[in-house]
């Protein structure tokens, strides 16, 4: 069936440190989303991508989509203490239909 | 900002119990969908829901697992008989048909099977 990994699964930084999570499908994503958890919390949608190539920043965060459409990244410039959570990225098969990836836990130490 | 509700917020049930659980959409979002998130795991979609018909069902184990959305408003999960690994968070989640501002999702019932 459809996989959508993330890497890594844990990263610990010291505040103000960059921080990078990788997602990649086994196969081809119609288009691909990203969502925050806080501890206790439940996702909250970050971002869209949808086309090859796609670029999109949000502040300090960057978000990116493969040019085959089957890896995305999120990037987080000079890391702050709130940004403490689970990043999942939910890849998209068409439609409405999405598998989320197992997230990439991030501690951000002051 | 509209939410999703969901209703318990915690239930402690013991196995063979039947349990169930309620989530209220943002107002026309005709999108539902019931996911099941382990702790320390992505979440798993377990059925979806566009108006009051199942679009997807096929991650639900039909032998214990039941969901409707009778009037394709609120909707409600059960599960019965609850077994031990059925302890999970159940977040429910709507979206506008398109999907292009993401899911909104609720804060879940934590499930807690003994």
């Amino acid at each position: 069936g459809q996989q959508v990994m993330q890497i890594p699964q844990y990263q610990h930084v010291q505040e103000g440190e960059d921080f990078t999570t990788y997602c990649n499908s086994s196969t081809t994503l119609s288009n691909i989303q990203w969502y925050k958890q806080r501890p206790g919390g439940h996702p909250v949608f970050l971002i869209q991508l949808v086309k090859s190539g796609e670029v999109k920043k949000q502040k300090r965060l960057t978000f990116q989509f493969g040019e085959a459409k089957k890896n995305s990244s999120l990037h987080i410039t000079a890391t702050q203490t709130t940004d403490v959570g689970t990043y999942f990225c939910a890849g998209g098969l068409g439609g409405q239909n999405f598998v989320f990836g197992p997230g990439t836990r991030l501690s951000v130490l002051p | 900002e509209a939410e999703v509700a969901q209703s318990p917020r915690y239930k402690i049930t013991e196995k063979s119990q039947a349990v169930a659980f309620w989530c209220d959409p943002i107002s026309g979002h005709a999108t539902l969908y019931w996911y099941r998130q382990i702790l320390g795991q992505g979440p798993e979609l377990l059925v979806q829901f566009q108006d009051e018909s199942v679009v997807d069902d096929s991650q639900l184990p039909k032998d214990r697992f039941s969901a409707e959305r009778l009037k394709g408003v609120d909707s409600t999960l059960k599960i019965q008989p609850a077994e031990l690994g059925d302890s999970a968070m159940y977040l429910c989640a709507s979206s506008r048909t398109g999907g292009s501002s993401g899911y909104t999702f609720g804060s879940g019932t934590r499930l807690t099977v003994v």
